[in-house]
């Protein structure tokens, strides 16, 4: 089955500084990539997906970036803010609505 | 705040003994999921229905959990006989069947002694 690998696990910042988050997956149908944010005590929120017939997205101060040959994704998140804290996952799919396989979390932490 | 509901929010009990979580997701979607999540570690599909239909439950352990959604709506995960691995939190979520978003819930965190 599908698995998903995310470096680096953890990361520690200083608020305005930018950070980069590493995916790469094996499975060659897997077409759909949403990421998620988990703060503490709160439920895992979408913060942005990219299909594999897209190479880059861009939503505020996120850029998520898609390379289908060397099946690997990168997270950007610029300016950061305190409020970015948090474990930040990658996950998979090979279709709508199927279930996502995700990675272990990049823990981030943004220090004022 | 309107979301995907699950209940209890915490449970511990002891190896050997019965518990059952509830989900009531957000109104009108046809698709829940239900994902086991250990402490540090990525969420893990357990099982997802369309409606009231199983689609995969390859990854849920048969022999001690099920799970049941009978009218498409609300759904059950239930673990028969729980052991101390089965500790971590359970979360649901829910989406449309056509639609990419998945939205979660804010999960049951159990501990077994």
């Amino acid at each position: 089955g599908e698995q998903v690998e995310q470096l680096p696990s953890s990361l520690i910042v200083q608020e305005g500084a930018s950070v980069l988050i590493n995916c790469s997956y094996t499975d060659s149908a897997s077409v759909y990539f949403p990421w998620y944010k988990q703060e503490p005590g709160k439920r895992l929120q979408f913060i942005i997906d990219i299909r594999s017939n897209m190479e880059r997205k861009q939503t505020q101060r996120l850029t998520l970036l898609f390379d289908k040959k060397t099946k690997h994704l990168s997270l950007h998140i610029t300016a950061t803010q305190p409020g970015d804290s948090a474990i930040y996952f990658c996950s998979a799919s090979d279709s709508y609505a199927q279930g996502l396989t995700f990675g272990l979390g990049t823990r981030v932490s943004v220090f004022p | 705040e309107a979301g995907v509901t699950q209940s209890p929010r915490y449970a511990v009990l002891q190896e050997g003994q019965a518990v059952s979580f509830w989900c009531d997701p957000i109104s009108g979607h046809d698709t829940l999921y239900w994902y086991q999540q250990p402490r540090d570690q990525g969420p893990q599909l357990l099982v997802y229905f369309r409606d009231e239909a199983v689609i995969d439950n390859s990854q849920l352990p048969s022999d001690r959990f099920s799970a049941v959604r009978p009218k498409g709506t609300n759904s059950t995960l239930k673990i028969q006989s729980a052991k101390q691995g089965d500790t971590a939190t359970y979360l649901c979520a829910s989406s449309f069947w056509t639609n990419t978003e998945v939205f979660f819930g804010k999960g049951t965190r159990l501990t077994v002694v």
